[in-house]
């Protein structure tokens, strides 16, 4: 079975500051592909980044990046000059099929002054 | 484009009586699916669409129902409602053509069942 296990409940990390989420993933899959989802305080669910299991360059968008290492099956998330609107949980996800996607429990974010 | 809609934002059902969660979208997207959330859980797929009378089981469908008669609307029914179906719905759609496309998510509606 497949399964998407973010570790860290909870991080905070100061203004203009770096942090990373970690990510993990199981699967017997060759053929998938990875997201992060941001969800902030008004609940609406927002795509940050998306990774294809068979493309070997790391996703990057803008102050968003991924370190995809595929053999360890690991999926992180680097904000770099993270912002105060950063603040959200944030969730790794996972798809193989169209009816698959499976979401990890989500790591809630806190970006401080 | 409103994007994806989703009605009511909140609602408190008392256990047994049914109601629908309306989900509409405007971007023409042959996909749509129904979420739940829960507190430490992620998200779950309960039932999804690849097109107008088109559904199929997710993860947890127990205890819902869906239909697709337009390619616009999605809504979610719940027949007898229980307090383990208090929770946070969320109804999302994709232009279908591969996994890769982004799936947009509509506000959520948060149910209480008392």
């Amino acid at each position: 079975a497949q399964t998407v296990t973010q570790s860290q409940p909870e991080m905070s990390v100061q203004e203009a500051e770096t942090v990373t989420l970690s990510c993990t993933y199981d699967t017997s899959e060759n053929n998938y592909y990875l997201f992060w989802y941001k969800q902030p305080p008004s609940r609406q669910m927002i795509l940050v980044i998306r990774q294809e299991a068979y493309k070997q360059q790391n996703a990057t968008e803008n102050r968003f990046s991924v370190n995809f290492q595929k053999a360890a099956k690991s999926f992180s998330l680097k904000i770099s000059d993270s912002q105060l609107g950063d603040t959200a949980m944030y969730f790794c996800a996972f798809e193989w099929s169209t009816d698959k996607l499976i979401f990890g429990t989500g790591t809630r974010l806190q970006v401080f002054p | 484009n409103a994007g994806v809609t989703q009605t009511p934002k909140f609602q408190v059902l008392k256990t047994g009586q049914s109601m629908t969660l309306q989900c509409a979208q405007d971007m023409n997207h042959e996909y749509m699916s129904w979420y739940r959330q829960d507190p430490g859980m992620g998200l779950r797929l309960i039932h999804y669409s690849v097109g107008a009378g088109i559904t199929d089981q997710g993860e947890v469908p127990n205890g819902y129902n869906v239909s697709r008669s337009t390619t616009e609307d999605f809504p979610l029914r719940l027949l007898s409602a229980a307090p383990s179906q208090t929770s946070v719905y969320f109804c999302a759609s994709r232009d279908t053509g591969g996994l890769y496309n982004e799936q947009f998510f509509g506000p959520g509606t948060r149910l209480t069942v008392l």
